[in-house]
């Protein structure tokens, strides 16, 4: 039921573009994007729901293809402040429970 | 506007002392709650989470329990922790709906 993340882990340059895709086994209601940084609580970045949307967020956006079940999230001119860790997490049921699972986590760190 | 307090902090406690760990929301009614844990550079796991007042639904067998006895606070517990309960607790709440999580600071918790 966890969701699939990839990469594991990323390095970039200034400036250049990253994607963090995320994948699930099941059906899903919604994606959730959240980055965290060291130490510190996760934040929401967006959340996308079933039907397939695509949403931005500043440089950061994110699609939801519903028919294969899969999210990424685009970073483009990626800037020293955006790195950290990248969880993606999903929810199946929202008529049964209300809740998201969280994907490992993918580590992004930008290099000066 | 809203707002989530957790503590404390930090913790550390022995193995085999009990546990608690209060987290409560302001500036909202009826919101979903949520804790997480988080292993030292691992992903989130969500250990239980609460739609309302003494509704709990458990995620992972455990001797981890959890409450909430008011409808803005929810309170994590353990009678005896092991060494495997060390990590970083998060709790977190979110309006009913299509809407992000907001996670508290964090508890930092070492079982020793």
């Amino acid at each position: 039921q966890q969701p699939v993340q990839s990469p594991q882990a990323v390095i970039l340059r200034e400036g250049e573009d990253a994607v963090i895709n995320c994948s699930s086994s099941k059906a899903l209601y919604s994606v959730h994007w959240y980055r965290q940084k060291h130490g510190e609580a996760p934040v929401f970045l967006m959340i996308l729901l079933k039907g397939g949307e695509q949403k931005g967020h500043d440089k950061i956006s994110a699609s939801f293809n519903e028919k294969k079940q899969q999210s990424s999230l685009y970073l483009t001119a990626s800037q020293l402040s955006y790195s950290g860790t990248y969880f993606c997490g999903t929810e199946i049921d929202r008529n049964r429970d209300d809740k998201i699972i969280f994907g490992k986590g993918t580590r992004l760190h930008i290099l000066p | 506007s809203q707002t989530i307090h957790q503590w404390p902090a930090t913790l550390v406690q022995p193995v085999g002392s009990p546990l608690s760990l209060e987290c409560t929301v302001e500036g909202t009614s009826n919101p979903n709650l949520y804790w997480y844990r988080q292993a030292a550079g691992r992903g989130l796991q969500l250990l239980f989470y609460s739609v309302g007042i003494g509704q709990i639904s458990s995620e992972v067998p455990q001797n981890l329990s959890a409450s909430r006895p008011q409808d803005r606070q929810f309170i994590l517990s353990s009678k005896k922790l092991l060494l495997s309960d060390s990590g970083f607790y998060l709790c977190a709440w979110s309006v009913k709906g299509n809407y992000g999580y907001t996670f508290g600071s964090g508890t930092r918790l070492t079982v020793v």
